[in-house]
């Protein structure tokens, strides 16, 4: 069982759409939750990162964790075509510091 | 700020050949980690650097694989002799702090071994 698991997809949604991006994990001392996105052909880029249970809120995206069900989600409100790209949840490890990623959900918003 | 500078951007080699990759992390920072990604596995880290020292490289797949970080400016990721299966894109990545919570990645090279 892979530590991080991250549907692939791809998922495609109409510009303007609520979209809902989810990853589980394996080991409860995982502390440190992040999210990036990964734009073809470029680099990952931190979006958003949080280490306690609950929602964080950024603008149009809402990152929330439940420590419980080692469930980890990334909505986005009012999708844009420009945020089309990999998104990849990544999880750092309290014990080694290690980051470890999920394998990226492919999103295309449509206009 | 120049951000996390990889070279080269793109490498296309003969399965037997060396190759290098190098990395200069942003001034500063004291952690650097070597990513592998492949449309099968992901991102995978190889190999992560604190203070210039290796950390942990457990990830490295095989002997052929060499990584080395001579001062804080400045790291080589090598395979010797390449394969096929070696295809990907590498990404360096740095962070000022070790446990790696707000790490900055390059833009990859991308390798191509035929």
């Amino acid at each position: 069982q892979k530590e991080v698991e991250q549907d692939p997809g791809p998922l495609s949604v109409p510009e303007g759409a609520i979209v809902s991006l989810n990853c589980t994990y394996s080991n409860s001392a995982f502390q440190y939750f992040m999210w990036y996105r990964q734009y073809s052909r470029k680099g990952p880029e931190l979006l958003m990162y949080t280490y306690s249970s609950g929602n964080k809120e950024d603008g149009r995206f809402t990152a929330q964790v439940d420590k419980s069900s080692k469930y980890i989600s990334l909505f986005i409100r009012d999708s844009q075509p420009s945020d089309s790209a990999t998104y990849l949840c990544a999880i750092i490890s309290g014990n080694t510091g290690k980051l470890i990623f999920g394998q990226g959900t492919t999103l295309q918003v449509k206009p | 700020d120049a951000g996390v500078i990889q070279s080269p951007r793109h490498e296309v080699t003969e399965m037997g050949q060396e190759v290098t990759l190098r990395c200069k992390p942003i001034s500063g920072h004291n952690s650097l980690f070597w990513y592998r990604q492949t449309m099968m596995r992901g991102l995978e880290l190889l190999i992560y650097f604190n203070n210039n020292v290796p950390i942990d490289d457990s990830g490295m797949p095989e002997d052929r694989f060499s990584a080395k970080m001579p001062n804080a400016s400045f790291s080589t990721l090598k395979i010797q002799p390449s394969e096929p299966r070696d295809s990907a894109v590498y990404f360096c990545a740095s962070t000022p702090q070790g446990s790696g919570n707000t790490i900055y990645f390059g833009e990859g090279s991308w390798l191509t071994v035929v």
